[in-house]
């Protein structure tokens, strides 16, 4: 149980295009999902976190209107990395956090690795 | 605020020996405290969560690790090393979700490598 999917796990795209990444709770409802960046050989950086028919939450530094952030159900978020240039080249990892009270765990998805030519 | 130290970038063991990753952290309330394991390309897998209940955590693959509040430490251990073990392992820290209108966000460490020699 409790698995959470990404798709796609890898995409090269021109600079310039907009890429969506698709995050999915495979078996149980998230009303919070989280968006995370890693560099290489770096920890995770949360970029924002959203709840399910809300707008997300953007750390500081995020730049909102270029990381666009969809949570439309209470099992998939996209995040729209749009215009995307060379330096958004990232690992890019979402988690979800169960529809339940007091519910600590997040679930990692397995990653999309981005790269901006 | 919240912060996430982890001692040593790379750890490196051999088959069979203990294993033992640091980790300490900073909090104002009462944290919850958790290790996540990376294998190359892949997401984080959470090996064991201390939520406040028995400062002594089991997680999966014999990992364990002991909330020490006079130490802010949580440090991960496992008895004897396998060659699967070689991977990143994450700490982190967070708010008890809904306390004081936190989401529950998770602080991560900057990771240690761990290296196991046959």
């Amino acid at each position: 149980g409790a698995v959470v999917s990404q798709h796609p796990s890898r995409v090269i795209c021109k600079s310039g295009t907009s890429v969506k990444i698709e995050c999915r709770s495979l078996d149980f409802q998230a009303t919070t999902m989280f968006w995370y960046r890693q560099f290489p050989k770096q920890s995770l950086m949360l970029m924002a976190t959203s709840n399910e028919g809300s707008k997300a939450t953007y750390e500081q530094g995020v730049e909102k209107d270029k990381f666009l952030i969809n949570h439309a159900s209470l099992t998939l978020s996209t995040l729209t990395v749009t215009s995307a240039h060379p330096e958004d080249s990232s690992f890019y990892i979402c988690s979800a956090r169960m529809a339940a009270s007091y519910q600590e765990t997040q679930y990692f998805g397995p990653g999309t690795r981005l790269l901006v030519l | 605020a919240q912060s996430v130290t982890q001692l040593g970038s790379h750890v490196s063991v051999s088959e069979g020996a203990l294993v033992l990753l640091r980790c300490n952290y900073s909090s104002s309330v009462p944290p919850y405290l958790f290790w996540y394991v990376q294998y190359p390309n892949q997401g984080l897998q959470l090996l064991l969560k201390y939520t406040s209940a028995a400062t002594l955590v089991k997680g999966i693959n014999g990992f364990e690790a002991e909330f020490k509040k006079s130490e802010t430490s949580f440090h991960l251990t496992k008895p004897s090393a396998h060659m699967s073990d070689a991977a990143e392992y994450f700490c982190a820290v967070s708010d008890p979700p809904y306390y004081g209108g936190s989401q529950g966000n998770l602080i991560f460490g900057k990771g240690t490598k761990l290296s196991v020699k046959p």
